[in-house]
């Protein structure tokens, strides 16, 4: 069961142009959503996150919108540069039960910039 | 710079013999998971530590452990690593119910 799903496994984009990246979820008690970056053979990097109280978020390039009521967030990159290409992981956590968090992830969209 | 390292980036094993990834971290978070990712997947936790509190996930295999002997340095032993133990394993840290996780670059295992 995909609590979190990227449904489009890749996307290309040309440099300049805005890509939008897609998550959805389905667990209402997610309050917190984060968009991981990940390069081939390195850890995936925190890019940026939205809390459940806001419906946007802007950092630089990068802004996340969250739709609670459409359980759907979107990143966009604008404008899109070719040292973007790169996995990028929708994850969402829960107020936890116990004392730690735990990510839930989408399985990543890979996206590629073309110059 | 405050960091998660994983030793080594790459390591080769062969079928059915023990080995060890290890993972150390500057950022004295108390919490550091392990995370098994394979291509095409999203990132799986095997297990975490909360302080020197062992959590397993339940449909982690009993041939993965691991030991944390310090705040700094964390450890996955896999006992007798099948084909299908080859992957991506990721380290992470955090603070006690923090958002976000600082990952490791991540060891790349190939099982031959």
């Amino acid at each position: 069961d995909q609590q979190v799903k990227q449904n489009s496994p890749s996307l290309s984009v040309q440099e300049g142009r805005i890509s939008i990246l897609n998550c959805d979820y389905t667990n209402s008690m997610f309050d917190y959503f984060l968009w991981y970056k990940k390069y081939p053979a390195e850890g995936p990097t925190f890019l940026i996150s939205i809390s459940s109280i806001k419906d946007k978020n802007e950092d630089g390039r990068f802004t996340v919108f969250l739709n609670k009521s459409a359980k759907h967030l979107s990143l966009h990159i604008v404008p899109s540069q070719p040292g973007d290409s790169a996995v990028y992981f929708c994850a969402a956590s829960a107020r936890p039960a116990g004392n730690n968090r735990k990510l839930i992830w989408g399985l990543g969209t890979s996206l590629a910039v073309n110059p | 710079d405050a960091m998660v390292i994983q030793n080594p980036r790459y390591q080769v094993t062969q079928f059915g013999k023990p080995v060890t990834l290890s993972c150390s971290q500057t950022l004295n978070h108390n919490v550091m998971y392990w995370y098994q990712q394979k291509s095409s997947q999203a990132p799986k936790l095997l297990f975490h530590y909360y302080d020197k509190d062992f959590n397993n996930e339940a449909d982690t295999p009993d041939n993965f452990q691991s030991r944390r002997p310090n705040t700094s340095f964390c450890f996955l032993d896999i006992r007798s690593p099948g084909l299908g133990d080859a992957a991506m394993y990721l380290c992470a840290t955090s603070w006690t119910g923090a958002y976000g996780y600082t990952f490791g670059s991540g060891t790349r295992l190939t099982v031959v």
